[in-house]
């Protein structure tokens, strides 16, 4: 069935360092995966995205790298500041829906 | 470009009760996506709408039920309302179709409902 695992749950992490968070998808077929970001009260935002003709796309001090032969991709997140605490939601494209994973909170220590 | 508007922000419910709650995409958009956010639970995907056609429906009870306008504006009810219907529900629009041809999902505000 459709299902995106994504790890870890809590990632606590001293300014300054990476974050790095994984997600698995079972669907052979995706081709297309985003990173949103949601901060305490306010509504998901896509932050990057991917597609599967390519391996790796930057953007400043965010990353992300797919694997598809083992169905996996990840975000990178360098140089952390305190304005990148927020949950993190990755996600996998189903039929007419984006399958979420279960995020992933961040906590960048001053 | 205005962005999705989800209304009402905040709803209190007590069991038993129904509500509706509504959604405009942004301009141009043809899909709405519906979901539930809990804490534990992360975004559960309720329907999604299409040209005033439900395409796709998750996994929840028929007590969950939607519909889509000809102006693309999308509402979904909840009947007979529970205690674990307390959530964020929020609503996404794209342009075409979401998922496989790679479009982004805009996401709305959300509606907070409180069910007591």
């Amino acid at each position: 069935g459709e299902n995106v695992e994504q790890h870890p749950s809590t990632l606590s992490v001293q300014e300054g360092d990476s974050a790095v968070i994984k997600c698995t998808y079972s669907d052979s077929a995706s081709n297309y995966f985003p990173w949103y970001k949601q901060e305490l009260g306010k509504r998901p935002q896509l932050i990057i995205d991917i597609r599967s003709n390519v391996g790796e796309k930057k953007d400043q001090r965010i990353a992300v790298t797919l694997n598809k032969t083992a169905k996996h991709f990840s975000l990178h997140i360098t140089e952390t500041q305190p304005e990148d605490s927020a949950v993190y939601f990755c996600a996998a494209p189903g039929t007419y829906k984006y399958i979420f994973g279960t995020g992933t909170r961040l906590k960048v220590l001053a | 470009k205005a962005g999705v508007t989800q209304t009402p922000r905040y709803l209190i419910k007590t069991r038993g009760q129904q509500v509706t709650l509504s959604c405009s995409p942004i301009s141009g958009h043809r899909s709405v996506s519906w979901y539930q956010q809990t804490p534990g639970q992360g975004l559960q995907f309720l329907f999604e709408y299409f040209s005033e056609t439900q395409r796709n429906k998750g996994n929840f009870p028929g007590r969950f039920s939607g519909r889509q306008f000809s102006n693309s504006r999308s509402e979904m009810n909840v009947s007979t309302l529970e205690l674990g219907d307390s959530a964020l529900y929020l609503c996404a629009s794209s342009s075409i179709s979401p998922g496989t041809s790679g479009n982004e999902q805009f996401f709305g505000p959300g509606t907070r409902l409180t069910v007591l």
